[in-house]
């Protein structure tokens, strides 16, 4: 079946350090992969996506490489900051639906 | 523009009450979709509308809940005989599959009705 596995949180860094939320899938096919970002209080945004392999998503300083040999989505990000503090979901889209990854709680201290 | 709004958006029912959650999708979006968002279960898929029908009801958890969508636009969610592990937020997304490119795969989010049953 296809299921997403995503690092389990609360991962807690200090501002300006290096980030990494692993995410790797299971999926037949060649699915679009995502990051969702859920800032407290707010609703699901969509932070970068990926549509095939080698693709690279970015947005907001957040980079994601889709690797179809070692089915993996990591999220990075070289310098975090206090604002970045928010849950990320990893998603994989088949048969026009997402399917999440559990999510990530980055919290983000100045 | 607007973007997807849900009513209400907190709801606090007793069990065995019924209980309907809205959905309006960004205009002209076609697609719709609605997840839930638990604690012990994370996101999961519920249900797809395309137009007004729904090609894909697989995640909908047992008979007792139901959705719909009419004239292409505003759905609603319905839960009968609702239990306490139906407290969840319950997130609404729509698409458009319009217009070129990778702007058709994104799902637009709503900000969720909480739905606590005592």
């Amino acid at each position: 079946g296809n299921s997403v596995t995503q690092m389990e949180g609360p991962v807690t860094l200090s501002e300006e350090a290096f980030l990494t939320i692993n995410c790797t899938y299971t999926a037949t096919g060649y699915p679009s992969l995502f990051w969702y970002v859920q800032y407290p209080g707010e609703g699901l945004q969509l932070l970068l996506k990926a549509t095939k392999a080698d693709d690279k998503g970015s947005n907001k300083g957040f980079e994601a490489t889709y690797r179809k040999e070692t089915t993996s989505f990591h999220l990075e990000k070289g310098s975090v900051q206090v604002s970045d503090s928010a849950v990320y979901f990893c998603a994989l889209s088949r048969s026009d639906k997402l399917i999440f990854g559990t999510g990530t709680r980055l919290q983000v201290f100045p | 523009g607007a973007g997807v709004s849900q009513s209400p958006s907190n709801k606090v029912t007793e069990k065995g009450k019924d209980v309907e959650l809205r959905c309006d999708p960004i205009s002209g979006h076609t697609a719709l979709y609605w997840y839930r968002q638990s604690l012990g279960q994370g996101l999961e898929f519920l249900i797809y509308f395309q137009g007004n029908s729904a090609p894909d009801k697989s995640g909908l958890p047992s008979d007792r809940f139901s959705a719909e969508r009419t004239g292409g636009s505003v759905s609603t969610l319905t839960i009968q005989r609702t239990q306490q592990e139906d407290s969840a937020v319950y997130l609404c997304a729509s698409r458009s599959i319009l217009g070129p490119g990778l702007a058709l795969h994104e799902q637009y989010f709503g900000p969720g009705t909480r739905l606590t049953v005592t």
